[in-house]
């Protein structure tokens, strides 16, 4: 069972546009929500995140939004550039983020230049 | 260099034998984590320490998987009788409590 959902497993997106990643999750008790971008051949590397007590968070080019009701996450990244291309992975955790992180399959942005 | 780092990067072994990865994390961090992940797949968690103490291990963690963590710094990831399932890449991440993973590069297995 996958408690947390990317269902778009790639997304192509012109260079300067808006890209937006979205994410579902099933357990209710997932309360900290963070973004994994990588690179091929290197480990992911944190991007963003977002405590349940939040429905915003951004930091620079990039701003995640959580909508609890919904259960959904995404995030936004304005404008796009080239080198934002990578996979990026949605991830979730109980009780403040002291359970281990659940992650979705990832979604493979393109950035067209 | 302080992050995350791990050894080897890739290992191709032969069914049947023995393979022993290592992490070193951040040395601030005293959690230690250990994930795997497949094609198209995300990271799976398999297991994790607070300092030398192992809190939590996935039933993913079959017995033939063993991790350590002796004196609540690197930790080593051994599997046994490793069978063609296993190949993957193998990851570690550290933290501290309620902080995102930093992750280190992985260490690839094949297992032919």
């Amino acid at each position: 069972d996958q408690q947390v959902k990317q269902n778009s497993p790639s997304l192509s997106v012109q260079e300067g546009r808006i890209s937006i990643l979205n994410c579902d999750y099933t357990n209710s008790m997932f309360d900290y929500f963070l973004w994994y971008k990588k690179y091929p051949a290197e480990g992911p590397t944190f991007l963003i995140s977002i405590s349940s007590i939040k429905d915003k968070n951004e930091d620079g080019r990039f701003t995640v939004f959580l909508n609890k009701s919904a259960k959904h996450l995404s995030l936004h990244i304005v404008p796009s550039q080239p080198g934002d291309s990578a996979v990026y992975f949605c991830a979730a955790s109980g009780r403040s983020g002291n359970t281990p992180l659940v992650f979705g399959k990832g979604t493979r942005l393109s950035v067209i230049a | 260099d302080t992050g995350v780092s791990q050894n080897p990067r890739h290992k191709i072994t032969k069914r049947g034998q023995n393979v022993t990865f290592r992490c070193d994390p951040i040395s601030e961090h005293n959690r230690l984590y250990w994930y795997r992940q497949t094609l198209g797949q995300g990271p799976e968690f398999l297991t994790y320490f607070q300092n030398e103490a192992q809190l939590e291990k996935s039933r993913l963690l079959s017995d033939r998987f063993s991790a350590e963590r002796p004196k609540g710094s690197f930790s080593t990831l051994e599997i046994q009788r490793t069978e063609q399932g296993d190949s993957a890449m193998y990851l570690c991440a550290s933290s501290f409590p309620g902080l995102g993973l930093y992750f280190g590069p992985g260490t690839r297995l094949t297992v032919l």
